[in-house]
């Protein structure tokens, strides 16, 4: 059984950093890609980043470049995002994701880690 | 890396159809056979609709089709029901090895 479980949400000062982590189960990161979203109060869900199953191939929304990284550690079998120089904008649920492989979207989602910079 | 276009709110009655486009460009949905629609309860993790422009993932109901035209999808829901009140996303990747989401529907069952 699939289940992607977020951690490291919580409130920080803008300028900061934050490091959150997805702790995947019933499959192995490095066959999958994996991906982060996140939703705004109010607003609608946003593609954040991604990280291809080899661990190459990372993107990342033109809002985050340059200051959040993906990661992933595969002993540990989970996934990273590193959030620094975190503005107000920043504020979000971030969703970790998998990638559903060939057909170039996502198939499991974890319930959400909020972070609030304020 | 703007935001597909959809209708910010549709609705109707329980056993109507109701269809969400979803607008963007020969860049990302008109460009690629790699569209995909989530369903959103608020408070839940999203879940996938349909993948690939047309294709139902197993335990989707076949109530929720979809479809293409040019840089334009379309998500139709036929036999309403009151479980299919949520939010929904157009979800697609994109040329520059991005992906976009929509900006999301709010669908409300009278």
């Amino acid at each position: 059984q699939v289940q992607l479980v977020e951690s490291g949400g919580g409130v920080v000062q803008p300028g900061r950093s934050l490091r959150l982590s997805c702790a995947a189960s019933g499959f192995t990161v490095t066959r999958y890609g994996m991906h982060w979203v996140r939703q705004a109060p109010g607003k609608g869900l946003e593609w954040v980043s991604s990280v291809g199953y080899n661990g190459d191939n990372l993107h990342y929304a033109d809002s985050v470049k340059g200051r959040f990284t993906i990661s992933r550690d595969t002993s540990k079998n989970t996934l990273y995002l590193q959030m620094n120089s975190l503005r107000a904008e920043d504020t979000a649920v971030y969703y970790c994701a998998r990638d559903f492989t060939e057909h170039w979207t996502i198939d499991y989602w974890g319930r959400g880690t909020p972070v609030t910079v304020s | 890396q703007s935001a597909l276009t959809q209708p910010a709110s549709v609705s109707g009655s329980p056993g109507q159809s109701i269809t969400i486009s979803c607008t963007g460009t020969s860049r990302d949905v008109g460009g690629f056979d790699y569209v995909s629609w989530y369903q959103h309860h608020p408070g839940k993790a999203p879940q996938l609709m349909i993948y690939d422009v047309s294709s139902r993932p197993s335990g989707v109901s076949p109530r929720f089709s979809a479809s293409r035209s040019g840089d334009t999808a379309s998500l139709t829901i036929s036999g309403l029901q009151a479980e299919d009140e949520a939010d929904y996303y157009c979800f697609s990747y994109t040329r520059s090895n991005t992906w976009v989401f929509g900006g999301g529907t709010r669908l409300t069952v009278l």
